[in-house]
């Protein structure tokens, strides 16, 4: 298996571009989600997907799109980046998505990540 | 809303002991324990349970104190390999919410 997988590793970007960032998992997992990473700030949750066809917010979502129509891709869409948007961004699958308590969740296997940069 | 991670960092030596705390202004159910080496990806370490016991992994351990809203996660016996960011992560809904991270520094 090749576990999550993201591309690009690298990307730069001018203001007002627009690009996707591809993830893909190759174990069945139901739950996907993306997170971005800022120094000093953890992982903040973007957007995450129960199962394909289902998707919702996190904390940050503010121009990103997603969507899921495979249980494999989970793509995330920057509509008009802007220079607060650079950062490392990770995305990460589990065998299930988070219960609230009642399963206590499942590991979440995080992709290499990509370094974006907005100019 | 984040939970609280303390301290922000610490440097050890090997063989020295840490400790870990996170906390939360809410009702937890369960805490995630993860690891990041510099430039790599974050990598699973434990999940606590709401009602569940103390797990391990290796030489590190966690507690869960649902009634504080606390986790603590203990190294022991540190290696140059603990070296790293840890974080903790709360469930809230569907989403998993991870605090900002201690850096664990650990030197020869």
């Amino acid at each position: 298996n090749a576990g999550v997988t993201q591309t690009p590793k690298f990307q730069v970007l001018k203001t007002g571009q627009s690009m996707t960032l591809q993830c893909a998992q190759d174990m069945n997992h139901e739950y996907m989600s993306w997170y971005r990473q800022d120094p000093g700030m953890g992982l903040r949750l973007i957007h995450y997907s129960v199962g394909a066809g289902i998707t919702d917010q996190g904390e940050v979502p503010n121009g990103y799109n997603v969507s899921r129509s495979t249980t494999e891709d989970f793509p995330l869409r920057l509509l008009s980046a802007a220079p607060s948007q650079t950062s490392v961004y990770f995305c990460a699958s589990s065998r299930t998505g988070l219960a609230g308590g009642t399963s206590g969740g499942d590991t979440q296997y995080f992709g290499p990540g990509t370094r974006l940069t907005v100019l | 809303q984040q939970p609280v991670q303390s301290p922000q960092a610490v440097i050890l030596r090997e063989g020295e002991d840490a400790v870990i705390n996170c906390s939360s202004s809410k009702a937890l159910y369960s805490v995630h324990w993860y690891r990041q080496k510099h430039g790599e990806a974050p990598v699973f370490l434990m999940i606590l349970l709401k009602g569940g016991e103390q797990k391990g992994h290796d030489k590190i351990s966690a507690s869960f104190n649902e009634k504080k809203q606390q986790s603590s996660l203990y190294l022991t016996a540190s290696q140059l390999s603990y070296s790293g960011t840890y974080f903790c992560g709360t469930e809230k809904g569907n989403k998993l919410v991870f605090g900002a991270g201690t850096i664990l520094r650990v030197k020869s």
